[in-house]
């Protein structure tokens, strides 16, 4: 079944930017969805079909998807955007319909 | 605004059977825009899909777990369900239920909206 390979951790400032990556075989040639999990809450997305975003997500969450790996970029970091993040695609290749990544631990020092 | 809702015993036996119903107000879950799924994450740990319902009844599952799980739909009550059975103590997780959307191409799904997920404990 298809692979998706997130780095455990990712540390930045506020104010600056965060980039965290999902790794996966030709995962350009899918679409790309992220997740933003806080502590004791539900997921919720923050960018879909690559690069969209939902109504009500701030414009500092951008996604960009090419070759072997999608990127979640987080502009102007702020406390608030300390949580897990994990990347999803459909794979319909495999009986495995559903692949979420390991997820990522973004930490705002 | 759509909402979803998990209900359900918080505490299972080993060796007996999960059930678990997601309600969903704001909305209809007979919409042929959508599927419907269940998604559980053991505690400190990721999210796994567990599968997913259309409104007609046809569903899809994790091919990990599919020998033990049943996901069913209520139109009726605007429902569907998650049956788990024979579980053991590593089926100890938060469990969501969510709406699965068709991308704008068409040809994937995610999930834009869930439930507050409800944890389910596993023990004797």
């Amino acid at each position: 079944s298809y692979v998706l390979t997130q780095p455990p951790s990712v540390s930045v400032a506020p104010g600056q930017t965060a980039r965290i990556t999902c790794g996966g075989n030709n995962i350009g040639s899918k679409s790309v969805h992220w997740y933003q999990q806080k502590p004791g809450q539900a997921p919720v997305l923050v960018v879909y079909d690559d690069s969209d975003r939902p109504s009500g997500i701030p414009e500092r969450f951008s996604g960009s998807n090419s070759g072997n790996t999608a990127t979640l970029t987080i502009s102007r970091v702020e406390a608030g955007d300390e949580a897990d993040y994990y990347c999803q695609v459909w794979d319909s290749s495999s009986d495995l319909f559903v692949v979420f990544g390991g997820g990522t631990k973004l930490t705002v020092l | 605004q759509l909402q979803l809702q998990e209900s359900g015993p918080g505490l299972v036996k080993p060796s007996e059977t999960l059930s678990l119903t997601c309600t969903v107000s704001g909305g209809s879950i007979s919409s042929s825009s959508y599927y419907w799924g269940w998604i559980r994450q053991p505690p400190g740990k990721g999210l796994e899909w567990i599968g997913s319902i259309y409104y007609s009844g046809s569903t899809y599952y994790n091919p990990s777990l599919k020998s033990r799980v049943t996901i069913s739909v209520d139109t009726s009550k605007n429902q569907f369900s998650l049956k788990l059975s024979s579980v053991t103590a590593a089926d100890t997780a938060v469990y969501y239920c969510a709406r699965q959307i068709l991308t704008r191409y068409g040809d994937a799904y995610y999930f834009d909206y869930w439930g507050q997920g409800t944890l389910v404990t596993v023990s004797s």
